[in-house]
């Protein structure tokens, strides 16, 4: 069985700040991890995921993650947020071979950028 | 472009009534997907499909039917069994082979029962 833990709801940040979003996960087979993003009303995107090759990921956006398996973490760091970063972020996890629609998602986590 | 169009972008439905939702891909993705989203959770799955005219649940399938006649398209009936369809649905699909864990949506379809 897998589950995702995205430590608070809610983080707001200055413009220009770091941006770090937390995502704890258990698994008990090797997983793949995802973090998404969805602006209102719209689908989510993939920011970037983890398939087991470099265990930091740079994705869209100027995110990147790591992937640190004796924490069973995968937080999501920006180093300087922009206005255009508001959003809801999702980190999902899945087993690896396994159907990725059947990945587990995070609640989320909203993000808030004052200027 | 290719990608997912889910139509109608809004709905309002009667209680008692069953609507369907609509999701088209043009990705040639074989696998596809439905899931709800309520305010301050994830994303629960209600059905996918990995074939055409074949199709499971998912964890929350109870009050919804879904059918797979073409590649292309997946559409989601609310039934007038479920009990609480007020909710944001995302349809979504994958490709086969190494891209398949990553997950392609839709821009979503807002249900709100009258």
């Amino acid at each position: 069985a897998q589950s995702v833990t995205q430590l608070g709801s809610h983080v707001s940040v200055s413009e220009g700040a770091l941006v770090l979003l937390r995502c704890n996960y258990s698994s008990s087979v090797p997983p793949y991890l995802f973090w998404y993003v969805q602006y209102p009303n719209q689908g989510l995107q993939l920011l970037l995921k983890y398939t087991s090759a470099a265990t930091l990921v740079k994705g869209i956006n100027g995110f990147e993650a790591e992937f640190k398996k004796s924490e069973t973490s995968f937080h999501l760091t920006k180093p300087s947020a922009h206005m255009s970063d508001a959003a809801e972020y999702f980190c999902a996890v899945s087993d690896q071979g396994t159907n990725a629609g059947k990945s587990t998602f995070g609640d989320g986590t909203t993000l808030t950028v004052k200027p | 472009d290719g990608g997912i169009t889910q139509s109608p972008k809004y709905l309002f439905r009667k209680e008692g009534q069953n609507v369907t939702l609509s999701c088209e891909q043009n990705l040639n993705h074989d696998a596809m997907y439905w899931y709800r989203q309520d305010p301050g959770q994830g994303l629960r799955l209600i059905y996918y499909s990995q074939i055409v005219n074949d199709f499971q649940k998912g964890d929350i399938a109870e009050g919804y039917s879904v059918s797979r006649e073409k590649k292309e398209s997946f559409p989601l009936t609310v039934t007038s069994a479920q009990k609480n369809p007020t909710a944001f649905y995302l349809c979504a699909s994958t490709p086969t082979g190494s891209g398949a864990n990553v997950l392609t949506f839709g821009a979503g379809s807002r249900l709100t029962v009258l």
